[in-house]
């Protein structure tokens, strides 16, 4: 079955540090993989997806991710945390037909200045 | 263009009471997935309509029922409530099927006394 693994529940960073949230699947095949971000009592936004080709994407808000497919990981990056950052993140996968979004438990982040 | 959008913001529901969720795709996207996320967890694949037909569903009960309308807005409709169905019901839309992004409305707070 697919699982979506994020290892880390909560990270503290200090604005303007550089920021790294981890994310591993579990999929046969390479599925299609995208980072969500919501803010407290909010929906999801997307941030960035991956379906093929460049395994470096770049998304909204100066986050960019890397697909690693011998690691099977999905890790979300951004050079320089502003305090806007905080809220929870999540990495999902889909197969590449159906649209089943699984997700993982998400990261909260916390910016502290 | 307006985003997706979903009725009502908050709602309280009493046990064995049933409840009607409401959502409005983005303009052009043709199908319509529900989420449920409960309190400090990843949002839970409910169901999927695509040209008015459930296509796809994830582990809920059949008291979790759907519909899809002609301009390809969606209910969800839950009945029998039970205190572990409060949580945050996510609908997403999408165009042809899943093969695309989603995007996230607000989400509609269900709480069940």
């Amino acid at each position: 079955a697919q699982s979506v693994t994020q290892p880390d529940i909560h990270i503290t960073v200090s604005e303007g540090a550089s920021l790294e949230l981890r994310c591993n699947y579990s999929y046969g095949a390479t599925p299609y993989l995208f980072w969500y971000v919501q803010s407290p009592g909010q929906g999801l936004q997307l941030l960035l997806k991956y379906f093929s080709g460049d395994t470096l994407v770049q998304g909204i808000k100066g986050f960019e991710a890397e697909f690693k497919r011998s690691q099977s990981s999905f890790n979300l990056r951004k050079p320089s945390v502003h305090w806007s950052d905080a809220a929870e993140y999540f990495c999902a996968v889909v197969r590449n037909q159906g649209g089943k979004l699984i997700f993982g438990q998400g990261t909260e982040l916390s910016v502290k200045p | 263009d307006a985003g997706v959008t979903q009725s009502p913001t908050h709602l309280i529901k009493t046990r064995g009471q049933q409840v009607t969720l409401r959502c409005s795709p983005k303009s052009g996207h043709d199908t319509v997935s529900w989420y449920q996320q409960a309190l400090g967890q990843g949002p839970q694949f409910i169901f999927q309509y695509y040209e008015e037909e459930e296509r796809q569903r994830g582990n809920f009960p059949d008291r979790f029922s759907g519909h899809q309308f002609p301009n390809y807005s969606s209910e969800l409709n839950v009945n029998a409530l039970l205190l572990g169905d409060s949580a945050l019901y996510l609908c997403a839309s999408s165009w042809g099927r899943g093969r695309n992004e989603q995007y996230f409305g607000p989400g509609t707070r269900l709480t069940v006394t």
